[in-house]
């Protein structure tokens, strides 16, 4: 497997559900963060998580770390129509990069 | 608010040619990468680049590819002779402190189609 992959590879709920996705990684990390991307846009970033963290939110987002496991899982709480795009997890392994994984489409439905 | 700006938005080429594609990052970001993604799938790493040097590449950023950054503002990709394979979105990034901590400010992307 590669560095960063979320699964489920898609995910279709109702509007006002929960968004679960998972990423997992194979090398150590120095952080892990989220982006979202909307059909056709760039990368927005949503959260970033250190490696000495274990939990983190943002509004309506939730980000666990467990770097034990060399995983990581995203909630979108109460979700809305507007949330409906694809979600990456991205690693950064103390070089010059960010390596991004393979991406869970999220489809919201109203 | 500031953001990273590309151009152009999608470009259609004849493989075998030249092509440029241009970012202006965030003005006080010092950090600068090019990825891409081929329709709808993994998003890329291709290259990083900080004061004024590659600082990492992967095995896709091959002898067709360069990157510049040719005065203070811009910074571009070059692909030397396009192939089939080149057809993809590329997206510039860019950010204050690298891949330590930063948080990578993405451009819209170009896309470039190879016929």
């Amino acid at each position: 497997s590669q560095q960063g992959e979320e699964d489920p590879q898609a995910l279709s709920i109702q509007e006002g559900e929960n968004a679960t996705m998972n990423c997992s990684y194979k090398t150590s990390i120095n952080n892990l963060q989220w982006y979202r991307q909307n059909s056709g846009r760039g990368l927005v970033h949503l959260i970033l998580i250190r490696s000495n963290e274990r939990e983190k939110h943002s509004g309506r987002l939730r980000v666990t770390l467990d770097t034990s496991k060399k995983s990581s899982s995203l909630l979108i709480t109460a979700s809305r129509a507007a949330d409906t795009a694809s979600y990456f997890c991205a690693t950064d392994t103390g070089t010059y990069k960010y390596i991004f994984g393979t991406g869970t489409r999220l489809k919201v439905l109203a | 608010e500031p953001e990273v700006t590309q151009t152009p938005s999608h470009q259609v080429t004849q493989m075998g040619q030249e092509v440029i594609l241009r970012c202006v990052p965030i003005s006080n970001h010092l950090y600068f990468y090019w990825y891409r993604q081929i329709l709808g799938q993994k998003v890329e790493f291709l290259v990083s680049f900080y004061n004024n040097e590659i600082s990492e590449k992967s095995e896709i950023f091959d002898d067709q590819f360069s990157v510049e950054r040719p005065d203070g503002s811009n910074f571009t990709l070059k692909i030397r002779s396009t192939k089939l394979e080149d057809s993809a979105m590329y997206f510039c990034a860019s950010s204050t402190q690298g891949a330590i901590s930063g948080e990578l400010f993405f451009g819209e992307g170009s896309r470039l189609t190879v016929l």
